[in-house]
């Protein structure tokens, strides 16, 4: 099956700092999204993103579909920042019902 | 959130004993699945369903069985609880292309 690589595992960051996370995947894929679990447990939709450039807010991510990769970048961070960000991909074998395959997850804190 | 609901939201259990959680969603979504999540890893598929009595294995359905006999709700079974089904289970459904997840299910098996 299709494999998911996030980069770095960890990241401790001043308040204010920027971070640029990286989803490295194996095939191609029909379906990406990066998600925010945040300290109580709840996953929170940030991107569905599997090709192109999206920005809502402080967040931005791009897909380069072609070099399988994406890029989660966090500008000026915050404190609610801090979590775990999982990038999770559907390849297309799957007809599109597949559930995702996903990465291991960036641990993020954020210091004041 | 998509409407969806798990209960119960924490359990804990005796190896050897039936569990099932319960999975609901009020928006009529045709595809819902179960995943676990576990310490050091992102979320795993365990199940999923993409109509109603229409379900398939994941990546780690071993030791679970699910049912959906109607489109709101889908039902994950532990037949016989061991420690290793120790885990949060995650209930999700699509929206056109996004999946949506629900806020778990803490399961101790002791």
């Amino acid at each position: 099956g299709i494999q998911v690589e996030q980069s770095p595992p960890d990241l401790i960051l001043q308040e204010g700092a920027n971070s640029t996370l990286r989803c490295n995947f194996s095939d191609s894929v029909n379906n990406l999204q990066w998600f925010h679990q945040n300290p109580w447990g709840q996953l929170i939709n940030l991107f569905y993103i599997p090709s192109g450039t999206k920005q809502n807010g402080r967040l931005s991510a791009t897909t380069v579909a072609t070099e399988r990769y994406s890029l989660l970048y966090i500008s000026s961070s915050q404190t609610t920042d801090s979590g775990v960000y999982f990038c999770a991909v559907m390849g297309y074998s799957g007809g599109g019902a597949d559930g995702l395959t996903f990465g291991k997850g960036t641990h993020l804190i954020i210091q004041p | 959130d998509a409407g969806i609901t798990q209960s119960p939201r924490h359990k804990v259990t005796e190896t050897g004993t039936p569990v099932t959680l319960r999975c609901h969603q009020t928006e009529n979504h045709r595809y819902m699945y179960w995943y676990r999540q576990d310490p050091g890893h992102g979320l795993r598929l365990i199940h999923y369903s993409y109509g109603v009595k229409d379900t398939d294995k994941g990546e780690v359905s071993d030791g679970y069985s699910v049912s959906r006999s109607k489109t709101e709700d889908f039902l994950l079974t532990l037949e016989s609880a061991t420690s290793s089904q120790t885990s949060v289970y995650f209930c999700a459904i699509s929206a056109g292309a996004e999946q949506y997840f629900g806020p778990g299910t803490r399961l101790t098996v002791t």
